[in-house]
């Protein structure tokens, strides 16, 4: 157990909605990542928060954003989802944005789009 | 641009033999922190092992070692006396600047009784 939650841990939806997913990182942990993935793409970055606030983008959709909350849990929001967007979500989070700090990964979100 | 290339999609290994994941990274950065994930067919990312940019000696963690040549930017893993619980596919990673993880494709590792 790496101590990052993250739920749902599936979640079925058709196109054109509109989804939630939550991630709790590991007690101390300031930074949370969001990754996808997905058989074609691979593992790919999303989004980075620090302490509340946005540090990076990756390969994000305009249809998706994210927010950390004062708590430090962080929620991605997915809208007029696609059957493309049919991926495994993940969170991930460290102490800080240092490059020699481990990330440690929750059980991610498994989401299919009908 | 930073990559990571792993070149095995996948491997066979025997149990109770050792086996080497390869990873080559490319990067321009003097620091940068390489990593080793492990993700079962359950779906969740291990963490397995780290090596530092500075690091002089090789990281080892329990049956992990990672065999790290900085002057040929290579970053393999050594599983020691595979297991079945080994099975998996594994992943090479790179911290880039602003720390954010770049992956490579990943190998596909199926230790045989």
């Amino acid at each position: 157990d790496s101590g990052v939650t993250q739920t749902p841990k599936h979640l079925i939806t058709a196109t054109g909605q509109r989804v939630t997913l939550r991630c709790s990182p590991r007690s101390g942990d300031l930074s949370v990542y969001w990754y996808q993935q997905s058989l074609d793409q691979g593992l790919q970055f999303l989004i980075q928060y620090y302490n509340g606030e946005e540090r990076a983008k990756g390969n994000i959709l305009e249809r998706f954003s994210a927010q950390q909350f004062p708590d430090l849990h962080s929620e991605l929001n997915l809208s007029s989802l696609e059957l493309g967007d049919s991926a495994l979500y993940f969170c991930a989070s460290s102490v800080s944005t240092s490059r020699q700090e481990t990330q440690y990964f929750g059980p991610g979100t498994r989401l299919l789009v009908l | 641009a930073q990559k990571i290339t792993q070149t095995q999609p996948g491997m066979f290994v025997q149990e109770k033999e050792a086996v080497t994941l390869d990873c080559t990274y490319d990067t321009s950065d003097q620091s940068y922190g390489l990593f080793w994930y492990k993700q079962p067919s359950s779906g969740e990312m291990i963490f397995l092992i780290y090596q530092g940019s500075y690091d002089e000696q090789n990281a080892t963690e329990g049956r992990y070692s990672l065999n790290f040549q900085k002057a040929r930017k290579s970053a393999n893993l050594v599983i020691s006396a595979s297991q079945l619980g080994d099975s998996a596919m594994y992943f090479c990673a790179m911290r880039a600047q602003g720390g954010k993880l770049i992956f490579g494709q990943g190998t596909e590792l199926s230790v045989k009784p």
